[in-house]
Protein backbone atom coordinates (compact mmCIF):
# COMPACT_ATOMS: atom_id res chain seq x y z
CA UNK A 1 0.00 0.00 0.00
CA UNK A 2 0.99 3.46 -0.08
CA UNK A 3 2.47 5.75 2.02
CA UNK A 4 1.79 9.39 3.06
CA UNK A 5 2.74 11.38 -0.52
CA UNK A 6 3.52 14.89 -0.30
CA UNK A 7 3.54 17.46 -3.28
CA UNK A 8 5.83 19.01 -4.41
CA UNK A 9 8.63 17.81 -3.36
CA UNK A 10 10.57 20.96 -4.06
CA UNK A 11 8.91 24.72 -4.19
CA UNK A 12 10.78 27.93 -4.53
CA UNK A 13 9.19 31.03 -4.51
CA UNK A 14 9.27 35.02 -4.57
CA UNK A 15 8.64 36.43 -1.01
CA UNK A 16 5.49 38.00 -1.11
CA UNK A 17 3.83 34.93 -2.98
CA UNK A 18 1.47 32.34 -1.92
CA UNK A 19 2.07 28.61 -1.57
CA UNK A 20 0.00 25.64 -1.68
CA UNK A 21 1.14 22.58 -0.53
CA UNK A 22 -0.31 19.03 -0.15
CA UNK A 23 -0.59 15.61 1.26
CA UNK A 24 -2.47 12.73 0.76
CA UNK A 25 -2.68 10.59 3.72
CA UNK A 26 -2.44 6.62 4.49
CA UNK A 27 -6.28 5.44 3.12
CA UNK A 28 -8.50 4.90 6.28
CA UNK A 29 -5.99 6.98 8.93
CA UNK A 30 -8.19 9.47 10.52
CA UNK A 31 -5.27 11.87 12.32
CA UNK A 32 -3.79 14.40 10.04
CA UNK A 33 -0.77 16.13 11.09
CA UNK A 34 1.37 19.10 9.72
CA UNK A 35 5.57 20.03 10.68
CA UNK A 36 7.89 21.61 9.82
CA UNK A 37 11.43 21.80 10.21
CA UNK A 38 14.25 24.31 9.78
CA UNK A 39 18.23 24.34 10.82
CA UNK A 40 17.16 26.68 13.68
CA UNK A 41 14.31 25.20 15.14
CA UNK A 42 14.00 21.62 14.48
CA UNK A 43 11.01 19.84 14.20
CA UNK A 44 7.60 21.52 15.24
CA UNK A 45 4.24 21.03 15.16
CA UNK A 46 1.76 23.02 13.38
CA UNK A 47 -1.35 21.42 12.88
CA UNK A 48 -3.05 18.40 13.84
CA UNK A 49 -7.18 17.09 11.67
CA UNK A 50 -8.33 14.09 14.36
CA UNK A 51 -11.84 12.78 11.89
CA UNK A 52 -14.33 15.42 11.85
CA UNK A 53 -13.68 17.29 15.81
CA UNK A 54 -12.34 20.88 14.63
CA UNK A 55 -8.70 21.00 14.20
CA UNK A 56 -5.72 21.67 16.63
CA UNK A 57 -4.26 25.05 15.33
CA UNK A 58 -1.77 25.34 18.20
CA UNK A 59 1.25 25.47 16.45
CA UNK A 60 0.92 27.68 13.99
CA UNK A 61 3.21 30.66 13.84
CA UNK A 62 1.23 33.67 12.34
CA UNK A 63 -1.97 33.99 10.48
CA UNK A 64 -0.93 33.55 6.98
CA UNK A 65 -0.67 30.14 7.58
CA UNK A 66 -3.70 27.82 7.42
CA UNK A 67 -4.49 24.46 6.58
CA UNK A 68 -7.80 22.82 5.31
CA UNK A 69 -8.53 18.66 4.69
CA UNK A 70 -11.25 18.13 2.52
CA UNK A 71 -13.49 14.85 2.86
CA UNK A 72 -11.53 13.67 5.83
CA UNK A 73 -8.51 12.79 3.46
CA UNK A 74 -6.18 15.01 1.58
CA UNK A 75 -5.11 18.47 2.98
CA UNK A 76 -3.30 21.62 1.70
CA UNK A 77 -1.20 23.56 3.92
CA UNK A 78 -1.25 27.18 2.84
CA UNK A 79 1.05 30.46 3.03
CA UNK A 80 0.29 33.79 2.05
CA UNK A 81 2.79 36.01 1.44
CA UNK A 82 5.33 34.62 2.24
CA UNK A 83 8.68 35.34 4.00
CA UNK A 84 12.68 34.16 3.55
CA UNK A 85 11.52 32.74 7.54
CA UNK A 86 9.28 30.57 6.16
CA UNK A 87 11.61 28.38 4.23
CA UNK A 88 12.13 25.22 5.75
CA UNK A 89 10.84 21.42 4.81
CA UNK A 90 7.16 20.49 5.89
CA UNK A 91 6.52 17.58 7.04
CA UNK A 92 3.09 15.83 6.85
CA UNK A 93 2.18 12.34 9.06
CA UNK A 94 -1.12 10.59 8.85
CA UNK A 95 -1.75 7.85 11.78
CA UNK A 96 -4.87 5.52 12.86
CA UNK A 97 -7.21 6.92 15.74
CA UNK A 98 -4.92 5.81 17.70
CA UNK A 99 -1.09 4.61 16.84
CA UNK A 100 2.04 5.37 15.42
CA UNK A 101 2.46 8.70 12.55
CA UNK A 102 3.32 7.86 9.60
CA UNK A 103 5.23 10.61 7.72
CA UNK A 104 5.85 11.64 3.94
CA UNK A 105 9.10 12.68 2.41
CA UNK A 106 7.82 16.60 2.81
CA UNK A 107 8.05 19.90 0.76
CA UNK A 108 11.28 21.80 0.98
CA UNK A 109 10.28 25.02 0.42
CA UNK A 110 12.39 28.23 -0.04
CA UNK A 111 11.34 31.83 -0.59
CA UNK A 112 14.12 33.77 -2.28
CA UNK B 1 12.84 26.14 24.45
CA UNK B 2 13.53 22.54 23.45
CA UNK B 3 10.91 20.43 26.15
CA UNK B 4 13.62 17.74 24.99
CA UNK B 5 17.47 18.24 24.92
CA UNK B 6 19.40 16.07 22.44
CA UNK B 7 23.50 15.37 23.04
CA UNK B 8 25.45 15.30 21.38
CA UNK B 9 24.08 17.24 18.31
CA UNK B 10 26.79 15.95 15.84
CA UNK B 11 28.57 12.25 16.33
CA UNK B 12 31.09 11.06 13.82
CA UNK B 13 32.53 7.81 14.03
CA UNK B 14 33.89 4.35 12.19
CA UNK B 15 32.16 1.72 11.19
CA UNK B 16 32.05 -0.72 13.98
CA UNK B 17 32.33 1.30 16.53
CA UNK B 18 29.23 2.06 19.15
CA UNK B 19 27.63 5.24 20.29
CA UNK B 20 25.03 6.33 22.57
CA UNK B 21 22.99 9.38 22.26
CA UNK B 22 20.75 10.54 24.65
CA UNK B 23 17.36 12.64 25.28
CA UNK B 24 16.95 14.51 28.12
CA UNK B 25 14.00 16.57 29.71
CA UNK B 26 12.96 18.18 33.44
CA UNK B 27 9.73 17.42 32.60
CA UNK B 28 8.32 13.03 32.86
CA UNK B 29 6.70 11.79 30.23
CA UNK B 30 4.38 9.24 29.80
CA UNK B 31 5.82 7.47 26.90
CA UNK B 32 9.12 8.38 24.74
CA UNK B 33 9.27 7.90 20.70
CA UNK B 34 12.87 7.57 19.07
CA UNK B 35 12.81 8.18 15.19
CA UNK B 36 15.03 8.02 12.14
CA UNK B 37 15.50 10.26 9.49
CA UNK B 38 17.45 10.42 6.22
CA UNK B 39 17.84 13.18 3.61
CA UNK B 40 15.35 13.34 1.68
CA UNK B 41 12.58 11.40 3.84
CA UNK B 42 10.76 11.47 6.82
CA UNK B 43 10.95 10.20 10.12
CA UNK B 44 10.28 6.66 10.66
CA UNK B 45 9.53 5.24 14.20
CA UNK B 46 12.11 3.22 16.03
CA UNK B 47 10.44 2.19 19.10
CA UNK B 48 8.30 3.46 21.76
CA UNK B 49 9.44 3.54 25.70
CA UNK B 50 6.84 3.42 28.19
CA UNK B 51 7.81 2.15 31.54
CA UNK B 52 10.22 3.77 33.33
CA UNK B 53 13.69 1.65 33.68
CA UNK B 54 12.74 -0.02 30.43
CA UNK B 55 14.88 -1.62 27.83
CA UNK B 56 14.44 -2.28 24.45
CA UNK B 57 16.32 -3.89 21.96
CA UNK B 58 15.85 -3.49 18.17
CA UNK B 59 18.75 -5.56 16.69
CA UNK B 60 22.22 -3.78 17.55
CA UNK B 61 20.02 -0.50 18.69
CA UNK B 62 19.39 -0.59 22.22
CA UNK B 63 16.85 1.67 23.65
CA UNK B 64 16.54 2.43 27.87
CA UNK B 65 14.19 5.17 29.71
CA UNK B 66 15.24 6.38 32.79
CA UNK B 67 13.82 5.02 35.92
CA UNK B 68 11.88 8.59 36.59
CA UNK B 69 10.72 8.76 32.76
CA UNK B 70 12.71 11.84 32.37
CA UNK B 71 15.34 10.85 29.88
CA UNK B 72 16.24 8.06 27.54
CA UNK B 73 19.30 6.30 25.51
CA UNK B 74 19.84 5.09 22.30
CA UNK B 75 22.96 2.93 22.00
CA UNK B 76 24.25 1.19 18.79
CA UNK B 77 26.75 -1.55 18.71
CA UNK B 78 28.81 -2.43 15.72
CA UNK B 79 27.80 0.52 14.39
CA UNK B 80 27.08 0.57 10.32
CA UNK B 81 26.55 3.15 7.56
CA UNK B 82 23.38 1.90 6.78
CA UNK B 83 22.93 3.84 10.81
CA UNK B 84 23.74 7.30 9.49
CA UNK B 85 20.95 9.60 9.95
CA UNK B 86 19.27 12.11 12.16
CA UNK B 87 18.06 10.43 15.19
CA UNK B 88 14.99 12.20 17.07
CA UNK B 89 13.32 11.65 20.45
CA UNK B 90 9.64 12.62 20.70
CA UNK B 91 6.80 13.03 23.35
CA UNK B 92 3.36 13.10 22.95
CA UNK B 93 0.75 13.99 25.28
CA UNK B 94 -1.57 11.49 24.38
CA UNK B 95 -1.23 8.55 21.48
CA UNK B 96 -2.70 10.05 18.71
CA UNK B 97 -1.90 13.69 19.57
CA UNK B 98 0.60 16.09 18.23
CA UNK B 99 4.55 14.85 18.86
CA UNK B 100 7.15 17.84 20.29
CA UNK B 101 10.41 16.64 18.98
CA UNK B 102 13.76 16.98 20.77
CA UNK B 103 16.49 19.03 18.45
CA UNK B 104 18.03 15.46 17.22
CA UNK B 105 21.57 13.92 17.46
CA UNK B 106 23.28 13.56 13.85
CA UNK B 107 24.87 10.71 13.14
CA UNK B 108 27.30 10.00 10.49
CA UNK B 109 29.14 6.20 10.28
CA UNK B 110 32.47 6.04 8.14
CA UNK B 111 33.07 3.13 6.42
Amino acid sequence: GAGVSQSPSNKVTEKGKDVELRCDPISGHTALYWYRQSLGQGLEFLIYFQGNSAPDKSGLPSDRFSAERTGGSVSTLTIQRTQQEDSAVYLCASSPAVGEQYFGPGTRLTVT
Amino acid sequence: TQLLEQSPQFLSIQEGENLTVYCNSSSVFSSLQWYRQEPGEGPVLLVTVVTGGEVKKLKRLTFQFGDARKDSSLHITAAQPGDTGLYLCARSKAAGNKLTFGGGTRVLVKP
